[in-house]
């Protein structure tokens, strides 16, 4: 079966560090994977998708950027945070057809401070 | 243009009373339809989705969804909530020309003992 590993759970860091949040799925192959942002419990906002190895779209120009250096392993990255970015963040997977249901991360938890 | 609305902030229903949540959508061409369901702190869940075949789609936990091409709906129903049915639940949406999902502002359930 496949599963999705995203993490950490939460992390707290300070304005103007760097980021990097993982995320490996297990069990599938060229997967469709994205990053979403989550404000106030509420809407998610597609912030970065990825069809393939190195081929990586962004929705929303923003202080993040995504690579994709494996099959199943997305990394959300910012080399500056800001105050801004705090949030929750999730990964999420599906297979590479229109009809297929996405599957998520456990999300984290980031608060810029 | 592509969207969903979920037109209540909140539902409010007493427990082992049937509830709806309801979703509309608007795509240009086939639409696949998905709900998913987001525990306080926690990556989302798949629920159902409807592809193509019966307007009724049974998914999990003894949710079902009614897909209505006359009136672009989905809503979400089950026959008897349960307390632990309390959660937020989102509707999502993709043309079949499209793999991205449009997702609806999310519908708060609280089910009162």
């Amino acid at each position: 079966s496949q599963t999705i590993h995203q993490w950490p759970a939460t992390l707290v860091q300070p304005v103007g560090s760097p980021l990097s949040l993982e995320c490996t799925v297990e069990g599938t192959s060229n997967p469709n994977l994205y990053w979403y942002r989550q404000a106030a419990g509420r809407g998610l906002q597609l912030l970065f998708y990825s069809v393939g190895i190195g081929q990586i779209s962004s929705e929303v120009p923003q202080n993040l950027s995504a690579s994709r250096p494996q099959d199943r392993q997305f990394i959300l990255s910012s080399k500056k945070l800001l105050l801004s970015d705090s949030g929750f963040y999730l990964c999420a997977w599906s297979l590479p057809w229109t009809g297929a249901e996405a599957f998520f991360g456990q999300g984290t938890r980031l608060t810029v401070v | 243009a592509q969207s969903v609305a979920q037109p209540e902030d909140q539902v409010n229903v007493a427990e082992g009373n049937p509830l709806t949540v309801k979703c509309t959508y608007s795509v240009s061409g086939n639409p696949y339809l998905f709900w998913y369901v987001q525990y306080p702190n926690r990556g989302l869940q798949f629920l159902l989705k409807y592809i193509t075949g019966d307007n009724l789609v049974k998914g999990s936990y003894g949710f079902e969804a009614e897909f209505n091409k006359s009136q672009t709906s989905f809503h979400l129903k089950k026959p008897s909530a349960l307390v632990s049915d309390s959660a937020l639940y989102f509707c999502a949406v993709r043309a079949d020309s499209n793999y991205q999902l449009i997702w609806g502002a999310g519908t708060k359930l609280i089910i009162k003992p």
